[in-house]
């Protein structure tokens, strides 16, 4: 079955720094990678999701690439505020309707 | 309006118990899905059902009972609790056809 590795597992900035998470994934099969964010006391929310027909996506501040060949991808936060902490998963599935795989979680600490 | 809406939040019993965590979403989704997180904030797939019919069961003990009243429900029984099965269980749904989770805000169990 598919295994995610993230790293790393935690990460402290400065604000205003970059951030980058990186991720692998074992399953050449894979083509959907998500990534969430869980804040203190609350569920994993969506912050920003590829596919695997596009190599690198852009929402703002976030922005998430894609390596099929190697069998990895990536989350980069620029200019990082306080609000960005929290801990960051990375997931993979090989189809819709089968479960996400999470990666162990990347504690991010932005300080000011 | 709660989207994925878990109850209780908080579960305090003690070891040999039977207990239940209900969920129910809003969002008009086909899938339904339990996710159980340890102390190490590492997320597992447990149980996932698509219009009421269980479509993954992972390595669980038999212990741990899903049903699905309807496609808007997904509740979770654990019988004989364990010590080990202290974790927070994060129930989430997605449309079908779509690996896009939207998660609850998570029952942390306690067993002592």
């Amino acid at each position: 079955g598919e295994n995610v590795e993230q790293h790393p597992s935690t990460l402290s900035v400065q604000e205003g720094d970059s951030a980058v998470i990186k991720c692998t994934y074992s399953d050449s099969a894979s083509n959907y990678f998500p990534w969430y964010k869980q804040e203190l006391g609350k569920g994993p929310q969506l912050i920003i999701d590829i596919r695997s027909n596009v190599g690198e996506k852009k929402d703002q501040r976030i922005a998430v690439t894609l390596n099929k060949t190697a069998k990895h991808f990536s989350l980069h936060i620029t200019e990082t505020q306080p609000e960005d902490s929290a801990v960051y998963f990375c997931a993979a599935s090989n189809q819709a309707g089968t479960a996400l795989i999470f990666g162990k979680g990347t504690t991010l600490s932005v300080s000011s | 309006d709660t989207a994925v809406s878990q109850t209780p939040k908080y579960l305090v019993t003690q070891m040999g118990n039977d207990k239940s965590i209900k969920c129910e979403q809003n969002l008009g989704h086909d899938t339904m899905y339990w996710y159980k997180q340890d102390s190490k904030k590492f997320l597992k797939i447990m149980f996932s059902y698509n219009n009421k019919e269980l479509i993954i069961n992972e390595t669980v003990p038999n212990r741990f009972s899903p049903k699905s009243p309807d496609k808007a429900h997904l509740n979770l029984h654990i019988n004989s609790l364990e010590l080990g099965d202290s974790a927070v269980y994060f129930c989430a749904s997605s449309p079908s056809g779509a690996n896009v989770l939207t998660f609850g805000a998570g029952s942390r169990l306690t067993v002592l």
